[in-house]
């Protein structure tokens, strides 16, 4: 089975600071990615999906790159409002798998 | 608007069984794949289970492949979990989602609110 690892696992910058969050799979799977975000205590929402299309309703300070086994979530100006629990997760079959997640915490 | 409504949690004894539901609206259900997806308290999402659009084709993660069942009514908008054989282990939320298609290999579009499961004595 294909194993997604996330890094770093966690995180603390300030507002206005470019985040970059690391996705590796442990074998190709092209651009079936997906990235969500879980806010503490809410349930987990889609930000971009195929690597690096966003989600309708996304802001756009959030975006997506890489193909086959490197992937990137960048959030290009970090706010307050974007405290949470980042997660990749492939799709290249029907068994789904998510990376261990990345906590990101305001400085 | 997309909904998806999960019932059935609760506490229950290792070795029971507990069947979870989820009723589905907003959405032409028996258009898309759905899926289960845990998340044991303060860890990461895990995959559980995936359903096709039609029910013709259903995967599972390893950790749970022979002790529980996917299954769906497309008649009644409702997904199920047939959860047997459980373990302390398989304490978590268990959240109901729709995918993005209507087979498996696509993102999760909508997340239930989850329905706790306790397995303990």
């Amino acid at each position: 089975d294909i194993q997604m690892t996330q890094s770093p696992s966690s995180l603390s910058a300030s507002v206005g600071d470019r985040v970059t969050i690391t996705c590796r799979a442990s074998q190709g799977i092209t651009n079936y990615l997906a990235w969500y975000q879980q806010k503490p205590g809410k349930v987990p929402k889609l930000l971009i999906y195929a690597a690096s299309t966003l989600q309708s309703g996304v802001p756009s300070r959030f975006s997506g790159s890489g193909s086959g086994t490197d992937f990137t979530l960048t959030i290009s100006s970090l706010q307050p409002e974007d405290v949470a629990t980042y997660y990749c997760q492939k799709y290249n079959s029907a068994r789904l798998t998510f990376g261990g997640g990345t906590k990101v915490e305001i400085k | 608007q997309v909904q998806v409504v999960e019932s059935g949690g609760g506490v229950v004894q290792p070795g029971r069984s507990l069947r979870l539901s989820c009723a589905a609206s907003g959405f032409t259900f028996n258009s898309y794949g759905m899926h289960w997806v845990r998340q044991a308290p303060g860890k990461g999402l895990e995959w559980v289970a995936v359903i096709w659009y039609d029910g013709s084709n259903k995967y599972y993660a390893d950790s749970v492949r022979g002790r529980f069942t996917i299954s769906r009514d497309n008649s009644k908008n409702t997904l199920y979990l047939q959860m047997n054989s459980l373990r302390a282990e398989d304490t978590a939320v268990y959240y109901c989602a729709k995918g993005y298609c209507t087979d498996g290999m696509c993102p999760i579009h909508r997340w239930g609110q989850g329905t706790l499961v306790t397995v303990s004595s």
